[in-house]
């Protein structure tokens, strides 16, 4: 059975330091992931994604993120945090068995506050 | 903003009444979704279509009625809903059923 895990559920880091927001996928097959993000009373953006071509992928915002295969991990980065990123986080997987029906499975969320 | 507009965005319903939520795309996909976003869960799929056609059902309550009448609108028809039906309802769209998915704003439902 495919899954995702986000192992932080909240995140704080101040202004102008380094993000990361962690998560492991469980997958049999080749997998696409995704990062979304968001926002309070808003719908989900698209952050970045992987579908098999470059291991780092450079998404939205200054965003990237790294497929690992050997460590089933996907973690999302960024160089210098920014108090427009505070929103809610989400992993998500979608298996080559999945990709006939289109179905994506989320992971909880995380999220991430910024301090001033 | 995102291409994906669904209305109403805020929608307060009792037990016995009927009502529907709309989503429509500007895209030019040709496959729709509906999740369920409730709190401390991960989003739920509910419904995907392809060409106008549903292709997953996600054993979803029968409560719950989806419509796809082209590739730019779906609906949700709701009836007899219960208070644990309360939650955020997204609806997405794709282009084919292998890439990323744009999701629309959300309807708000609140079963009182």
């Amino acid at each position: 059975a495919q899954s995702v895990t986000q192992l932080d559920s909240h995140v704080s880091v101040s202004e102008g330091t380094p993000v990361l927001l962690r998560c492991n996928y469980s997958s049999s097959y080749s997998p696409s992931l995704f990062w979304y993000v968001q926002h309070p009373n808003k719908g989900l953006q698209l952050l970045l994604k992987y579908t098999s071509a470059a291991t780092l992928v450079k998404g939205i915002n200054g965003f990237e993120a790294e497929f690992k295969k050997s460590e089933t991990s996907f973690h999302l980065t960024k160089p210098s945090a920014h108090m427009s990123d505070a929103a809610e986080y989400f992993c998500v997987v979608r298996t080559l068995q999945d990709s006939n029906t289109g179905k994506l499975i989320f992971g909880q969320g995380t999220t991430l506050q910024v301090k001033p | 903003e995102t291409g994906v507009t669904q209305t109403p965005r805020h929608l307060v319903m009792g037990m016995t009444n009927k009502k529907s939520l709309k989503c429509e795309q500007h895209l030019g996909h040709n496959a729709m979704y509906w999740y369920k976003q409730s709190a401390k869960k991960p989003l739920e799929l509910m419904f995907v279509y392809s060409l106008e056609e549903r292709v997953e059902n996600n054993s979803v309550p029968s409560r719950f009625s989806p419509e796809c009448p082209n590739s730019s609108h779906l609906f949700l028809h709701l009836h007899t809903l219960q208070p644990e039906d309360s939650a955020l309802y997204l609806c997405a769209s794709s282009h084919g059923m292998n890439t990323e998915a744009f999701f629309g704003q959300g309807t708000r439902l609140t079963v009182v």
